[in-house]
């Protein structure tokens, strides 16, 4: 069964470096996401991607973040000057249209000293 | 702005006691809510899609059913490998899912 892959599972980093995660949507999807979740709290919506742009970001994806999709397998984000508050669960999902079903990864844990 | 509650919090079942989660919503405009199951330390894993009021969807001992206003998961007859958070969200948009924060579902043998 196609899934989701990430890369790291866990990253540390100290405050202020850069970091880069990783991911491998299912292979015929065209929609991908980032979401992060808080340990404790809700997941929550970061950014979306479709047709080599992106389709809509929430305020947490501010200047700091980046997206991009480097060649037809791979879908990254970048957090160019990582704070404390960045720590939490990072979750890449993929779907096959618009408004479908969203399949998570397992999540790369961002700890930030 | 979307608004996604979840109750209860958590629950604690005895295996084979039925029961369900509420899911009650407030959005601009509704193109799906969807149902997820999230084991600890894991990504959320892809339950149900529904997108009109009235309709209803099962899986296993899981069924979800929408009205225009909320959703509910009832579980019939858990067993402890259903132990979970069960997470729901709604899609207001082509783009991004709105969470709530999840019941934690504790089923004992």
């Amino acid at each position: 069964e196609p899934e989701v892959t990430q890369t790291p599972s866990h990253q540390v980093t100290q405050m202020g470096q850069e970091v880069i995660l990783r991911c491998v949507p299912i292979s015929n999807h065209l929609y991908f996401y980032w979401y992060r979740q808080i340990l404790g709290q809700k997941v929550e919506f970061l950014v979306s991607f479709y047709n080599n742009e992106i389709s809509e970001k929430s305020e947490i994806f501010d200047d700091q973040f980046s997206v991009e999709r480097p060649d037809g397998s791979n879908f990254t984000l970048k957090i160019r000057s990582t704070k404390l508050e960045d720590s939490a669960m990072y979750f890449c999902a993929s779907s096959g249209g618009a408004g479908g079903e969203q399949f998570f990864g397992p999540g790369t844990r961002l700890t930030v000293l | 702005e979307d608004q996604v509650t979840q109750s209860p919090e958590a629950l604690r079942l005895q295996e084979g006691e039925s029961s369900s989660l509420n899911c009650s919503y407030t959005v601009s405009g509704l193109r799906g809510l969807f149902w997820y199951r999230q084991d600890p330390g894991k990504g959320p894993e892809f339950l149900f899609t529904l997108y009109s009021a009235g309709e209803e969807k099962e899986k296993e001992r899981l069924k979800a059913t929408l009205t225009k206003k909320e959703s509910f998961l009832h579980i019939t007859a858990p067993k402890p490998e259903d132990s979970a958070t069960y997470l729901c969200a709604v899609q207001p948009n082509d783009y991004k899912l709105s969470f709530g924060a999840g019941t934690t579902v504790t089923v004992r043998a």
